[in-house]
């Protein structure tokens, strides 16, 4: 079975910390993303992977930046906490090509920033 | 604009009371089109993947179906361990090598004994 773990389920944070989310997949994935799930907007993406050390942005990218140095292990960092940044933030992976380009979601973790 | 959009947003049933949950989408074109299950607190559990219109798939209760402009997830004789939020998306030909997805905001499902 896919695995896609992530570092924590919960998160309690104060304004203007710096915050670090990390995620690790075991199936050789080439991608690997990150998004944040708020109700009402489902889900919108932050930052992607396609290879170690590459990174795009996604549609919501301000305020974050992403870390990829092995393959396995997909980072998102918030610079300097806020607010609005409180949201459920999930980890996602996937092959590169077909046959399947299905993504593989960790478990979430539900950030609180005070 | 690639858009995804899922109706009824919320859907009570009764158990054994089957219904279908719609996913309408515009994309310039089509590469796949996923359906997930989420749980309350929980991330998305991958169900299906279609990949051309006509295509179908099934699992247990649930069946995909697939058209050039919407897909079905068909439930039959659901249980209350149906109950949760399914999400569609659609994978639009961004180029490059990646696969984004679209996601709709959800159908959330619930099934009353």
């Amino acid at each position: 079975d896919v695995k896609v773990t992530q570092s924590s389920r919960y998160l309690v944070k104060r304004t203007g910390e710096k915050v670090f989310l990390e995620c690790v997949q075991d199936m050789d994935h080439e991608n690997m993303f990150w998004y944040r799930q708020d109700p009402g907007l489902g889900l919108r993406l932050i930052y992607f992977s396609y290879d170690v050390k590459m990174k795009e942005k996604g549609d919501i990218p301000e305020g974050y930046s992403v870390s990829r140095e092995k393959k396995e292990r997909f980072s998102l960092i918030l610079e300097s906490a806020s607010t609005n940044q409180t949201s459920m933030y999930l980890c996602a992976s996937s092959f590169w090509a077909r046959p399947s380009y299905e993504q593989y979601f960790g478990p979430g973790t539900r950030l609180t920033v005070t | 604009e690639d858009q995804v959009t899922q109706s009824p947003e919320a859907l009570r049933l009764q158990e054994g009371e089957s219904s279908s949950l719609n996913c309408s989408y515009t994309v310039s074109g089509l590469r796949g089109l996923f359906w997930y299950r989420q749980d309350p607190g929980k991330g998305p559990e991958f169900l299906f993947t279609l990949y051309s219109a006509g295509e179908e798939k099934e699992k247990e209760r649930l069946k995909a179906t697939l058209t050039k402009k919407e897909s079905f997830l068909h439930i039959t004789a659901p249980k209350p361990e149906d109950s949760a939020t399914y999400l569609c998306a659609v994978q639009a030909p961004y180029g490059g090598a990646t696969n984004k997805l679209i996601f709709g905001t959800g159908t959330l499902l619930a099934v009353q004994p």
